[in-house]
Order: structure tokens, then sequence, then C-alpha cells
């Protein structure tokens, strides 16, 4: 069984710019959430995507998107990176409804300059 | 309100003790929970869930719940320097989503 798996490990972005994170779910899950995780802060829900639609969002301005595909993998879309934006980005899979915690994926690691 | 409150610590306990970490959360209808232990530039990796009301003890680890004060807590007994990271209490809400405290920084000193 796979894990999560997420790409790239570390990026670097100039502000302004645009950035796709990727997501590979665990074997047998249905659903992704992405979460942005800042310095010394907790993670922070972006969203979640269940069915190729988004099934939720948190306080993230309309500039974070996301798709779904048909094998449950994910994709995560940052348009006009601001500063603010340096951060890890954490996705997890799990089944839809299920109760269990999530397992994430090793996280992208954002720094905007 | 956040919907997520714990300690913000960082808490200091020597190797051997008992270290004790608290979160509180907001919505009543949250019925599942989550701590998660995370290393310096790592993932968080879930370490212990509890669903019902009371203890559930896995090793050295106890999580006690209490839906009435809407009150999760984390005991280490025996802790170890290993056992120095931030510890981040999680909660899956009403509506199915998980959401997380700040995090405590533990440090245990040998």
């Amino acid at each position: 069984e796979t894990g999560v798996t997420q790409s790239p490990t570390h990026l670097i972005k100039t502000r302004g710019q645009q950035v796709t994170l990727r997501c590979s779910s665990q074997s047998g899950h249905n659903t992704v959430s992405w979460y942005q995780q800042a310095l010394g802060q907790g993670p922070q829900f972006i969203f979640q995507y269940y069915r190729e639609e988004e099934n939720g969002r948190g306080n993230f301005p309309p500039r974070f998107s996301g798709l779904q595909f048909p094998n449950y993998s994910s994709e995560l879309n940052v348009n006009a990176l601001e500063l603010d934006d340096s951060a890890l980005y954490l996705c997890a899979s799990s089944l839809y409804y299920q109760r269990n915690g999530y397992t994430f994926g090793s996280g992208t690691r954002l720094t905007v300059v | 309100q956040k919907e997520v409150e714990q300690n913000s610590g960082p808490l200091s306990v020597p190797e051997g003790a008992i270290a004790s970490l608290n979160c509180t959360y907001s919505d009543r209808g949250s019925q599942s929970f989550f701590w998660y232990r995370q290393y310096s530039g790592k993932s968080p990796e879930l370490i212990m869930s509890i669903y019902s009301n009371g203890d559930k003890e896995d090793g050295r680890f106890t999580a006690q719940l209490n839906k009435a004060s809407q009150y999760v807590s984390l005991l280490i007994r025996d802790s170890q320097p290993s056992d120095s990271a931030t510890y981040l209490c999680a909660v899956k809400t009403s509506y199915d989503k998980v959401i997380f405290g700040p995090g405590t920084s533990l440090s245990v000193i040998p």
C-alpha cells in the first residue's frame, strides 16, 4: 500500500508568479485535503476535494484553487503569489466520512521571494 | 473564538517525567479527536485518536476526552528526549473537516 506522496519537495518562486503543487493519494482513498502551515503555526485548512469537486473550503482567497483527478490525485494552484504564501503545504488523503485521522504526505516547502 | 486552542508553550519537562498537553475545541458536534506529533521540518504524524469520553492508552501515551467540557488532553509518561517535538491537537468537526490547533512545543531535558 503506497502512502501519500507530494511533489515537489521544495520550491522557490517570485512574488506574483503562479505555482502548482501535486499530491498522489494513498491507495483506496477518495478524498484529498490541503493544508498550509506557516512557520511556528498549526496547519490551516485550505480545502478538501471529493469526487473531483471542492467539498469545503477554509478562509483562503480564490487565488488558491485546486483540482482532483479521476484517480483521486490532486493539485493545489496558487496564483499571484505573495510573500505570506511562504509555508509548508501539506496534503492528506482519506476515505470520505471515515472517522480516522489523516495521513499526511511529506509536504512541499514553498518559499516566495 | 478559535475552533481549536492549545497551550502555546513551550513546555519543558525533565526526562522521565509526565508531560501534559491540553486542548479545547468549540464545535460541540465534533466526534473525532486526534493528536499529531511534528518534528521540526517534517510533516505531522498521527500518534493518537480518541472518539469516546474517557481515557485511551497506547504505550506511554494516554489521550483523555471530555465532550461535555470540550476538552482533550495528551499525557506522555516517562518522557524521553526523542519526544521533543510540537504536538498538534486536531478535531474532526461536525462538517467533516479536520481542524488543527496551533500546537504546543515540548522539550524533554535529559
